[in-house]
């Protein structure tokens, strides 16, 4: 069964800094791009990232270029959103999200950032 | 950026109903569409993608159609379990964006 948890969302200051976490397991996760989509209280879905399988390319919303950064680590099946520079608009549940044929095909349950002071 | 509008926003409907739901892209997307059913408080699950292929498990009363700018989600008779709030996403260029959503409540 394919499992995606994400772990690290919390309270934060705006201009403060969190790493969000995504354990992967149930596929071969080598194999996959990876992406995080957030969704702000009561709002819609909004893509945030991706990255490809090895690293070797990343994709970004512009309105976090810059201060969100994307990486993976195959060896621990884990995929991570550093997010620095916070803003009161990043507030949202941030779900990690398995890429398969271009289409988010498996969701994690989702962690929440609240970004306030 | 190309952007997806929804319609309607709002859909009152009865268990049974037929519904459809509407997709516009700004411009064309060719087939690069997927629809996702999100419920209170969950993740979004996916439905649909290349815009007509029901994923696997899906119910077949759930069907989608369209290419270019304008696709359709469609349930033939509604189950009290597809109350929900669905969103296409279009995946043919980045940024990928969704929908605003379209909320599908009881009668």
């Amino acid at each position: 069964e394919v499992q995606l948890v994400e772990s690290g969302g919390g309270w934060v200051q705006p201009g403060g800094s969190l790493r969000l976490s995504c354990a992967a397991s149930g596929f071969t996760f080598n194999n996959y791009w990876m992406s995080w989509v957030r969704q702000g209280p009561g709002r819609g879905l909004e893509w945030v990232a991706h990255i490809k399988e090895d690293g070797s390319e990343k994709h970004y919303v512009d309105s976090v270029k810059g201060r969100i950064t994307v990486s993976r680590d195959n060896a621990k099946n884990s995929v991570f959103l550093q997010m620095n520079s916070l803003r009161a608009e990043d507030t949202a549940v941030y779900y990690c999200v398995r890429i398969n044929s271009r289409v988010s095909d498996k969701w994690g349950q989702g962690t929440l950032v609240t970004v306030s002071s | 950026d190309i952007q997806l509008t929804q319609s309607p926003s709002f859909l009152s409907a009865s268990v049974g109903d037929r519904v459809t739901i509407a997709c516009r892209a700004s411009q064309g997307i060719s087939s690069y569409l997927a629809w996702y059913q999100q419920k209170p408080g969950k993740a979004p699950n996916f439905l649909i993608y290349a815009a007509s292929t029901l994923q696997s498990g899906v119910p077949s009363r759930f069907s989608g159609s369209g290419s270019g700018t304008e696709f359709t989600l469609t349930i033939s008779s509604l189950q009290p379990e597809d109350f929900a709030t669905y969103y296409c996403q279009q995946v043919d260029s980045y940024p990928v964006t969704f929908g605003q959503g379209t909320r599908l409540e009881i009668k």
